[in-house]
């Protein structure tokens, strides 16, 4: 099955820096990679995504690369602000057939004010 | 569109107990994801509906373990027989389907056994 790995396992960053959490992946077939964002005692919150066929998103101040002949993907936040303190889990799967998430171990972000 | 709803949100039981965990995905969502998160790791999947038919079973879901959705809207996940290593944090979630790749978490429930 998928292999997610995700690094660093924790990343501090003063307020207004970027931050980056990367991720790599092992299976060829996996077409959709979701980034989600956990605060303490509350489930994964979907945050942004991207398919096979796109090599970059972005939303706001959030971004996410891909490269699929690497098998790597990114996270990018910048102008970083203390409420982006949480937990962030990357994931992948073969979105298409309805597949179970194949999640990362995490990064927890600490934004120092 | 009220979300992915869990009940309960937190549940201490003793060693060998029955637990039963309850599901309401967002509506017109037919398929529905259980994942199970310890400390400090990601979400790993137990099991999953397409309406209501059981699709997919991880390895992780012991015979202990079983998952209905009878009617193909809230499901319900029951362990039998607890054991301590099954403290963990149950995360339900649900998708629309067909084309639709994303899903959507709720806020889980806390399972602790003493």
């Amino acid at each position: 099955g998928e292999n997610v790995e995700q690094h660093p396992s924790t990343l501090s960053v003063q307020e207004g820096d970027s931050a980056v959490i990367k991720c790599t992946y092992s299976d060829s077939a996996s077409n959709y990679f979701p980034w989600y964002k956990q605060e303490l005692g509350k489930g994964p919150q979907l945050i942004i995504d991207i398919r096979s066929n796109v090599g970059e998103k972005k939303d706001q101040r959030i971004a996410v690369t891909l490269n699929k002949t690497a098998k790597h993907f990114s996270l990018h936040i910048t102008e970083t602000q203390p409420e982006d303190s949480a937990v962030y889990f990357c994931a992948a799967s073969i979105g298409y057939t309805g597949n179970q998430f194949y999640f990362g171990t995490g990064t927890s972000l600490t934004v120092i004010p | 569109d009220t979300g992915v709803s869990q009940d309960p949100r937190h549940k201490i039981t003793k060693r060998g107990q029955n637990v039963t965990f309850r599901c309401d995905p967002i509506s017109e969502h037919n398929r529905l994801y259980w994942y199970r998160q310890t400390l400090g790791q990601g979400p790993e999947f137990l099991t999953y509906f397409q309406n209501e038919a059981q699709l997919e079973k991880s390895r992780l879901l012991s015979d202990r373990f079983s998952a209905e959705r009878p009617k193909g809207s809230f499901s319900t996940l029951e362990i039998q027989r607890t054991e301590q290593g099954d403290s963990a944090m149950y995360l339900c979630a649900s998708s629309l389907g067909d084309k639709t790749y994303e899903q959507y978490f709720g806020p889980g429930t806390r399972l602790t056994v003493t």
